[in-house]
């Protein structure tokens, strides 16, 4: 198993552009994550999944969203992006609900906006 | 937002030190305590999901207790080695489905 995977590993944005970052796991997880973590903080929830076609916001939503076709794939989406979202993205995914199961974490995805 | 607060920040110790940190959190509504390893480069791998008030977990050189009247949690290194040197978080679950975490304890073992 690969885990969970994340695309891209890095990325430079200008202020005002879009991308999407991939995330994919392949063990059939039901629960997905994203969080950010930026310097000398903790991580940040910013949207979870309990299930392919459910979604919802976390701590930190503003500026992103996120859809989940699929129980493998949790897209998450930047549509204008500012120099705030700076900062390193973590996808993570857990077999149960989160008091249960620990998080498997992808590699991260460095984003820089400028 | 929940108050998930880990001390020290950062701790220095010499291979061979034992060591240990804290994670306080709130003791209302409480449903579980995870603790996660974090190296440098790397993805936070979890070491620990507690859910017993005075539960005790170890692995291998590492273990945790839980007090969830109190609010805190305490994590153990015994006999610190560099490979230990990484950022340690925990993270408390109380509702919904999502974890918060702590701002994390930054161990650098020197040898």
């Amino acid at each position: 198993n690969a885990g969970v995977t994340q695309t891209p590993k890095f990325r430079i944005l200008k202020i005002g552009q879009s991308m999407t970052l991939q995330c994919t796991q392949d063990m059939n997880h039901n629960y997905m994550y994203w969080y950010r973590q930026d310097p000398g903080m903790g991580l940040k929830l910013i949207y979870y999944s309990v299930g392919a076609g459910i979604t919802d916001k976390g701590e930190v939503p503003n500026g992103y969203n996120v859809s989940r076709s699929t129980t493998e794939d949790f897209p998450l989406r930047l549509e204008l992006a500012a120099p705030s979202q700076t900062s390193v993205y973590f996808c993570a995914s857990s077999p149960r609900q989160t008091q249960q199961g620990e998080q498997f974490f992808g590699p991260g995805t460095r984003l820089t906006v400028l | 937002i929940l108050n998930v607060e880990q001390s020290p920040q950062s701790l220095h110790v010499q291979e061979g030190d034992s060591t240990n940190f804290t994670c306080s959190f709130p003791s209302s509504n409480f449903y579980a305590l995870h603790w996660y390893r974090w190296e440098t480069a790397k993805s936070p791998e979890a070491l620990f999901v507690m859910t017993l008030n005075g539960d005790e977990k170890k692995k291998g050189r590492i273990s945790a207790t839980l007090n969830t009247k109190e609010g805190y949690s305490y994590l153990y290194i015994k006999g610190s080695q560099p490979e230990d040197s990484a950022t340690y978080l925990c993270a408390f679950y109380n509702a919904g489905n999502m974890l918060t975490f702590g701002g994390g304890t930054r161990l650098m073992v020197k040898p």
